[in-house]
């Protein structure tokens, strides 16, 4: 069975960090670009990061350049996402997901973020 | 960026009716050299993580019932429902990936009328 778990979410105060993980299984791992997409409560999608399936490439919006840091082990099937300098707008559910491409076919549940003091 | 703008936001559609979402990027998604439109559609229900419906803006995923397809090309894109069932009260996105930051449109409520 495909699987995307994600973990590492949680409750923490603004400027705080967080490391959340990726667990893939039933899947290839290390032949897909994976991404973090976040959800903030009630609203739509937005995309956060993705790197390609070797670690050449990564890219980020704007908005989180410079605090998060994608990064993957493709020996362990996982994939993480560091995330620095935490403020309210950043409170959302993070999905791990990945594809082929640049399109998503594969999602996780999600783990939820909440920046608050 | 390229912008992508859904409409509506929310329609209600009767069981067995046909539900159409457009989708509008501020900047052509087609790739010249392979004749591909960088779109996708993405179905989610309440409480779920996004599905993938469609992508290449005109081709199913695979196990996705064919009342769900996809058209256009450049910049103006539909998905269509042909025929409403109940399962498929979600909320649906369309997404470009043609080019970083990947982009999504606001998402599409249908409901039943």
């Amino acid at each position: 069975e495909v699987q995307l778990v994600e973990s590492g979410g949680g409750l923490v105060q603004p400027g705080g960090s967080l490391r959340l993980s990726c667990a893939a299984s039933g899947f290839s791992f290390s032949r897909y670009w994976m991404s973090w997409v976040r959800q903030a409560p009630g609203k739509g999608l937005e995309w956060v990061a993705n790197m390609k399936q070797d670690e050449s490439e990564k890219n980020y919006v704007d908005s989180v350049r410079g605090r998060f840091t994608i990064s993957r082990d493709n020996a362990k099937n996982s994939l993480y996402l560091q995330i620095n300098s935490l403020r309210a707008e950043d409170t959302a559910v993070y999905y791990c997901a990945g594809g082929y491409g640049w399109y998503l076919d594969l999602w996780g549940r999600g783990t939820l973020v909440t920046v608050s003091s | 960026d390229i912008v992508v703008t859904q409409s509506p936001d929310s329609l209600a559609v009767s069981l067995g009716e046909r539900a159409t979402i457009n989708c509008k990027s501020s900047q052509s998604v087609l790739y010249r050299p392979n004749n591909k439109d960088y779109l996708a559609w993405y179905q989610q229900k309440p409480g779920q993580p996004p599905k993938l419906l469609i992508y290449w803006a005109s081709t199913r995923e695979s196990g996705v019932p064919d009342r769900f397809s996809g058209s256009g090309s450049g910049t103006d894109f539909t998905l269509t429902i042909s025929s409403l069932q109940a399962e498929d009260v979600a909320v649906y996105y369309c997404q470009q990936y043609y080019s970083t930051p990947l982009t999504f449109g606001g998402g599409t409520k249908v409901e039943i009328k």
